[in-house]
C-alpha cells in the first residue's frame, strides 16, 4: 500500500541552487498537486496537473516549476532556492475533478533553504 | 471565490470531554467541505466529506460534522476524546467539480490532557 511517496524526506539547501522533489503514485490517478505547508497558513496549492503532459498553475507558483512527464510521476523544480522557500512540501494525488474524490497525501518533504 | 475560517488556532480539551473544532465557509455557489487530520510529522488524511447529500457527515475515528447553510458553518465534533486525537485538523472547501480548487484553512491544533 505505497500510495503517494515522496523523495527525497529531508534536503537543505544553499541560496541558488536548484533541487527536484519527486512524487510517485500507484493509484492510477489522473490529477496530482503539490502544495506547500507554512506555520499559520494551512497549505496552498503551488501547481497540479490533470493528466499526462499537463500542468498548471495554483495559488503560489513562483519560484517553482513541474513537469507530468509519466502519469504516476509529478516533479517540483526549484531552479534557484530562496529562504522564503523553506516549507514543507505536500504532493497529493486524486481520481479527477468532481471534489468528491478524495485527496490523497504523501508524508511531506522538509526543505530548508539556508 | 472561496475561503474557510477555522476560530482557534489551538484547541485543549481533556480526555473523555466533547471536541469540537469550528470552520466556517465562505463560497458564491454550494460548497463542497472536507475535514482533514494530520498527525505529528505526517500528511493529511481525509476525516469526512460533505458533497451537498446528507447534512450530517459521519467520519473515520468517532468524528462528525454537520453542514449548516443557514450558518456557513461546518464544524467538526466527537462526543469524547481520546489520547489519540491529538493531531492538527484542517477544513477545506471547494467547488464540486473543481478538485484543483481545494482551498484549506489555517488550520487547529488539538491538544488532549488526560
Amino acid at each position: 500500500n505505497a500510495g503517494v511517496t515522496q523523495t527525497p524526506k529531508f534536503r537543505v539547501l544553499k541560496t541558488g541552487q536548484s533541487m527536484t522533489l519527486l512524487c510517485a503514485q500507484d493509484m492510477n490517478h489522473e490529477y496530482m498537486y503539490w502544495y506547500r505547508q507554512d506555520p499559520g497558513m494551512g497549505l496552498r496549492l503551488i501547481h497540479y496537473s490533470v493528466g499526462e503532459g499537463t500542468t498548471a498553475k495554483g495559488e503560489v507558483p513562483d519560484g517553482y516549476n513541474v513537469s507530468r512527464l509519466k502519469k504516476q510521476n509529478f516533479l517540483l523544480g526549484l531552479e534557484s532556492a530562496a529562504p522564503s522557500q523553506t516549507s514543507v512540501y505536500f504532493c497529493a494525488s486524486s481520481y479527477g475533478a468532481d471534489s468528491g474524490n478524495t485527496i490523497y497525501f504523501g508524508e511531506g518533504s522538509w526543505l530548508t533553504v539556508v | 471565490a472561496q475561503s474557510v475560517t477555522q476560530l482557534g488556532s489551538h484547541v485543549s480539551v481533556s480526555e473523555g470531554a466533547l471536541v469540537l473544532l469550528r470552520c466556517n465557509y465562505s463560497s458564491s455557489v454550494p460548497p463542497y467541505l472536507f475535514w482533514y487530520v494530520q498527525y505529528p510529522n505526517q500528511g493529511l488524511q481525509l476525516l469526512l466529506k460533505y458533497t451537498s447529500a446528507a447534512t450530517l457527515v459521519k467520519g473515520i475515528n468517532g468524528f462528525e460534522a454537520e453542514f449548516k447553510k443557514s450558518e456557513t458553518s461546518f464544524h467538526l465534533t466527537k462526543p469524547s476524546a481520546h489520547m489519540s486525537d491529538a493531531a492538527e485538523y484542517f477544513c477545506a472547501v471547494s467547488r464540486p467539480y473543481n478538485t484543483d480548487k481545494l482551498i484549506f484553512g489555517t488550520g487547529t491544533r488539538l491538544q488532549v490532557f488526560p
